[in-house]
């Protein structure tokens, strides 16, 4: 079945400071998606990588994946306090397919 | 433009009982996915609803049943509810193919 592992589980970081969190599939994929959610709260989504190789940008948040599609990494350059909350990486393996959703990741800004 | 809408946004209930949730997707979406997210981990997904069927299942029993109507708003109902059902419950519209957006989610306590 398909894994998604997602790293690191938790990151403290000063404010101002870049970060990087990876995302890694067992299977190569269709659609990789990054989201950001809130403590007990919905989903807000952030970007959809499709092509090997694919690199977007979102004000300072960055999301590349791997040429044989199967990896993915968020980078977030100069944290601010509002980028603080749990990132999740989720993949469809076809169109139109449900996503899988790694376990996420804890983020905490220190100001 | 109204995004995706969840009601209730929170609800207690009792070991036995049966819930019913509710979600309306964004304006010009057709596709109503509904996933259940335990305390800490990321969210599994339950059920799609495309054209008022059920087009795909995850691994939940058949106590976890659904409906879309022909506004492509769409319910989620829970029958003899278990402790381990309490969670937070999402749903994501999407038109056929495309990105899924969160609505902000249902806090389900069982006790």
């Amino acid at each position: 079945s398909q894994e998604l592992e997602q790293s690191p589980q938790s990151l403290i970081v000063q404010e101002g400071k870049n970060l990087t969190i990876n995302c890694t599939s067992s299977k190569t994929l269709y659609g990789l998606y990054w989201y950001k959610q809130k403590y007990g709260e919905g989903l807000i989504f952030l970007m959809m990588l499709q092509k090997g190789g694919e690199e977007k940008s979102h004000e300072k948040i960055t999301a590349k994946l791997d040429e044989k599609k199967q990896q993915s990494s968020l980078h977030i350059t100069a944290s601010q306090p509002s980028h603080a909350g749990i990132y999740l990486c989720g993949a469809a393996m076809n169109r139109d397919d449900k996503i899988i959703f790694g376990k996420g990741t804890r983020l905490h800004i220190l100001p | 433009d109204a995004g995706v809408t969840q009601s209730p946004t929170h609800l207690i209930k009792t070991r036995g009982q049966q819930v019913t949730l509710r979600c309306s997707p964004k304006s010009g979406h057709d596709t109503v996915s509904w996933y259940q997210q335990a305390l800490g981990q990321g969210p599994q997904f339950i059920f799609q609803y495309y054209e008022e069927e059920e087009r795909q299942r995850g691994n939940f029993p058949d106590r976890f049943s659904g409906h879309q109507y022909p506004n492509y708003s769409s319910e989620l109902n829970v029958n003899a509810l278990l402790l381990g059902d309490s969670a937070l419950y999402l749903c994501a519209s999407s038109l056929v193919g495309l990105t899924q957006y969160f609505g902000p989610g249902t806090r389900l306590t069982v006790l």
